[in-house]
């Protein structure tokens, strides 16, 4: 069955450390990868998304991501938290533009 | 400006009354999805369209009703809501060209409440 596994359900970082969420999943085929971040009350915002070629792919305020066949995972990073990312960060997946499979969510915490 | 709109964005509302939570998309996009998003579930698909009057189940269709008389637009009915129904709703739209990447543009949300 296709699945999306984001192993931490929160972490802890101090503001200026780095960071790494991590995100799993089974497919029978590669499929689209996408990282999404929901600030408290508001809606999802796209951080960044995989589809081909260079594994590392960049996006919106300061965030990477490395998609690594081998492990079916696609990782979510920054080197340098600011508190402004204490956020939810959901991690989704699917094989088509019409229905997404999204994990349960790592809720981040930013401490001083 | 490019935008999925969701209306209401609060209700409150009793057991069984029937109920409509409306969304429209200005992006001509084929695709468009509703999901529900629950404490420590994230996210899941209630039902999603691929075009005008094409819909199919998501992973959690029960107790939801879908149209799509239009393109631009996707209402959620709740034909007899319930208290298990309380959630916080998001529609979405996206292309069905590859070249677009797929991408799912979400709208703000709507917290329904079920007494």
């Amino acid at each position: 069955a296709q699945s999306v596994t984001q192993p931490d359900i929160h972490i802890t970082v101090s503001e200026g450390a780095s960071l790494e969420l991590r995100c799993n999943y089974s497919y029978g085929a590669t499929p689209y990868l996408f990282w999404y971040v929901q600030s408290p009350g508001q809606g999802l915002q796209l951080l960044l998304k995989y589809f081909s070629g260079d594994t590392l792919v960049q996006g919106i305020k300061g965030f990477e991501a490395e998609f690594k066949r081998s492990q079916s995972s696609f990782n979510l990073r920054k080197p340098s938290v600011h508190w402004s990312d204490a956020a939810e960060y959901f991690c989704a997946v699917g094989l088509s533009g019409y229905a997404l499979n999204f994990g349960k969510g790592t809720s981040l915490l930013v401490t001083p | 400006e490019a935008q999925v709109t969701q209306n209401p964005r609060y209700l409150i509302t009793v057991t069984g009354k029937k109920l409509t939570v409306t969304c429209s998309q200005n992006m001509n996009h084929e695709y468009m999805s509703w999901y529900r998003q629950d404490p420590g579930l994230g996210l899941r698909q209630i039902y999603y369209s691929m075009n005008v009057e094409v819909t199919d189940k998501g992973d959690v269709p029960e107790g939801y009703k879908v149209s799509r008389k239009e393109k631009r637009n996707f209402p959620l009915i709740l034909e007899s809501p319930s208290p298990n129904q309380t959630s916080l709703y998001f529609c979405a739209s996206s292309s069905e060209r590859r070249d677009r990447d797929y991408e799912q543009y979400f709208g703000p949300g709507t917290r329904l409440t079920v007494t």
